[in-house]
């Protein structure tokens, strides 16, 4: 199993641009969630999805956008990048039910010029 | 709303010493879950341990256990014996009833050999 996977490791941005976070699991898992981390605020959940189809926001949304077509895949939109969005982002993936510990990919680092 | 708070932003600990590290949260949901995250210098988040809101007992792994006081609002993470290995940062997470899992701000650890 490759666990999860997130494309790009790293990437450059200018102020405006859009662009595609892709995440992906191939655990089964029908609990998928998106973490922006900045220094010294820890994980901050931007959106997180329960099962295909279903998505909901979380503590800050702004500026993103998701969807849920398939149990394995979970993109991350930045519709217009913005400085402030510059900052490492996690995905993670679980087993719906409470007590599953969450798995997660390895971050992409986003740039935003 | 839930919300994780851990007091200590950074802590220097003997090796061979045990470790407390903080963690008190809020959440009017009567059932919910707590974990612990370990994130190396290297980027990985690695899942520690988790106790459930229900659970009677305090929950161990190894070296790790998770000190649950209900009344308190607290889930502090002990670790026993500590190791030059575990000097990571540290973050606590909750699970409510509403599905978002969120984390605290996270407390670095130093252990000095």
């Amino acid at each position: 199993n490759a666990g999860v996977t997130q494309t790009p490791k790293f990437q450059v941005l200018k102020t405006g641009q859009s662009m595609t976070l892709q995440c992906a699991q191939d655990m089964n898992h029908e609990y998928m969630s998106w973490y922006r981390q900045d220094p010294g605020m820890g994980l901050r959940l931007i959106h997180y999805s329960v099962g295909a189809g279903i998505t909901d926001q979380g503590e800050v949304p702004n500026g993103y956008n998701v969807s849920r077509s398939t149990t394995e895949d979970f993109p991350l939109r930045l519709l217009s990048a913005a400085p402030s969005q510059t900052s490492v982002y996690f995905c993670a993936s679980s087993y719906y039910a409470s007590g599953n510990e969450q798995f997660f990919g390895p971050g992409t680092r986003l740039t935003v010029l | 709303a839930q919300k994780i708070t851990q007091t200590q932003p950074g802590m220097f600990v003997q090796e061979k010493e045990a470790v407390t590290l903080d963690c008190t949260y809020d959440t009017s949901d009567p059932s919910y879950g707590l974990f612990w995250y370990k994130q190396p210098s290297s980027g990985e988040m690695i899942f520690l341990i988790y106790q459930g809101s229900y659970d009677q007992q305090n929950a161990t792994e190894g070296r790790y256990s998770l000190n649950f006081q209900k009344a308190r609002k607290s889930a502090n993470l002990v670790i026993s014996a500590s190791q030059l290995g575990d000097s990571a940062m540290y973050f606590c997470a909750m699970r409510g009833s509403g599905d978002k899992i969120i984390f605290g701000k996270g407390t670095r650890l130093h252990i000095l050999p």
